[in-house]
């Protein structure tokens, strides 16, 4: 079955310092998210992206945050200059499109900023 | 309110079913969702239900919809320990596919 993969599992950085999580969305899908995780918290959506551009973002998706899908596959989000409280589990997912409801999420990448 | 409300916990004796229950109050949802995240791991869609259905059922799992009472329930039958999870009640849009999630439902099933 096809699934979205994402790299990192678990990443540890420095305050200030920049992260990239990485996700491959499943392949004939044309939205992709980042959503996030605080911990025991709920699942808050980050951004949505299509046809090559950020569709909709949340409040919580300042300038600190960007999206990129490079080469066709991979789907990037790339935090700038971390915070304690950037910590949580991100997840990307990925969507077919109109008609089904077929919306699908990766294990997630677990960031700890100290 | 917040947008989707579930309850926090939920706890049964194996064998059981178990009900989880979901109110949203946005009513142009087209899909409403519900995934199982188990501890330290990612979401996994169990079920989804188109808004102009009443119910689906899958194997173990019911949904019901009552778009009147913007009420979403996902009943399990034959609970069993290894349905113990936390279950997410989602609502989502067909044209952006972006969700609103419910703050989770911890369901303990005891042996």
């Amino acid at each position: 079955e096809p699934e979205v993969t994402q790299t990192p599992s678990h990443q540890v950085t420095q305050m200030g310092q920049e992260v990239i999580l990485r996700c491959v969305p499943i392949s004939n899908h044309l939205y992709f998210y980042w959503y996030r995780q605080i911990l025991g918290q709920k699942v808050e959506f980050l951004v949505s992206f299509y046809n090559n551009e950020i569709s909709e973002k949340s409040e919580i998706f300042d300038d600190q945050f960007s999206v990129e899908r490079p080469d066709g596959s991979n789907f990037t989000l790339k935090i700038r200059s971390t915070k304690l409280e950037d910590s949580a589990m991100y997840f990307c997912a990925s969507f077919k499109g109109t008609n089904t409801g077929e919306l699908f999420f990766g294990e997630g990448s677990r960031l700890t900023v100290l | 309110g917040e947008d989707v409300e579930q309850s926090l916990f939920l706890s049964v004796r194996e064998g059981d079913s178990s009900v989880i229950n979901c109110t949203y109050t946005d009513s142009s949802s087209t899909y409403l969702y519900w995934y199982k995240q188990e501890p330290g791991a990612g979401l996994q869609l169990l079920t989804y239900i188109f808004s102009n259905m009443d119910m689906k059922q899958d194997q173990r799992l019911t949904v019901l919809l009552n778009k009147k009472d913007k009420h979403l329930s996902l009943r399990i039958a034959d609970t069993q320990t290894g349905d113990s999870a936390i279950y997410f009640c989602a609502r989502g849009s067909s044209n952006t596919g972006k969700l609103i999630f419910g703050q989770g439902t911890t369901l303990q099933v005891k042996p």
